[in-house]
């Protein structure tokens, strides 16, 4: 069965702090995406991976960073942690498909890390 | 910009009572869609997915959705809910790419009352 784990389920940190947050899926998913859930606006794509050392800018990307240095983690930074990056962190996985096609495959899903930022 | 809109935020049903939960999107090209769901303190699970042929989708748990291209709409259905539905349910949609990128709604929280 497809897993994909992620590091802390909850997380306290301070503002100004550097926070790094880790995801690991087992499937060797070429795709990776680091999501924000918060009430009232679902999910939000920050960054993706689409493979190693390869990455783009998603809708809400600032204040984060991400680095891929293995196909199997993926991990989402937060430079200089502000109290309004408070949130749910969702880590997602897909596989590419045929032909490198990634349209009819789902993404999995993380438990998501819950971070709050005082 | 591509946009998915969820209608309702915030259901209340009983126990047999029948569901719909409505989803539009914005985008006019190809598009495969999807429902997921999320269950109190538990990961999001895939419920159905459409990726293309037969409109009308069956998922697990006894819920189906159809996809209207002409109302760029793809709503959620089950015919009578259980108190184990209760749940926050996302619809997406994925432009047809080689990225797999998702738009989600805003979500709809489900609450069924026994």
């Amino acid at each position: 069965d497809v897993k994909v784990t992620q590091s802390s389920r909850y997380l306290v940190k301070r503002t100004g702090e550097k926070v790094f947050l880790e995801c690991v899926q087992d499937m060797d998913h070429e795709n990776m995406f680091w999501y924000r859930q918060d009430p009232g606006l679902g999910l939000r794509l920050i960054y993706f991976s689409y493979d190693v050392k390869m990455k783009e800018k998603g809708d809400i990307p600032e204040g984060y960073s991400v680095s891929r240095e293995k196909k199997e983690r993926f991990s989402l930074i937060l430079e200089s942690a502000s109290t309004n990056q408070t949130s749910m962190y969702l880590c997602a996985s897909t596989g590419r498909g045929l032909g490198s096609w990634t349209g009819n495959q789902p993404q999995h899903f993380g438990d998501g890390t819950r971070l709050s930022i005082l | 910009a591509q946009s998915v809109s969820q209608h309702n935020h915030h259901v209340i049903l009983s126990e047999a009572a029948s569901l719909e939960l409505g989803c539009n999107y914005s985008y006019g090209g190809t598009v495969n869609l999807f429902w997921y769901v999320q269950y109190p303190g538990q990961h999001l699970q895939l419920l159905l997915k459409y990726f293309s042929g037969d409109p009308l989708v069956k998922g697990i748990k006894g819920f189906e959705a159809e996809f209207i291209k002409s109302k760029f709409s793809f709503n959620l259905r089950k015919p009578s809910v259980q108190w184990s539905d209760t749940a926050e349910y996302f619809c997406a949609v994925m432009r047809s790419s080689n990225t797999g990128k998702l738009i989600f709604g805003q979500g709809t929280t489900l609450q069924v009352k026994p």
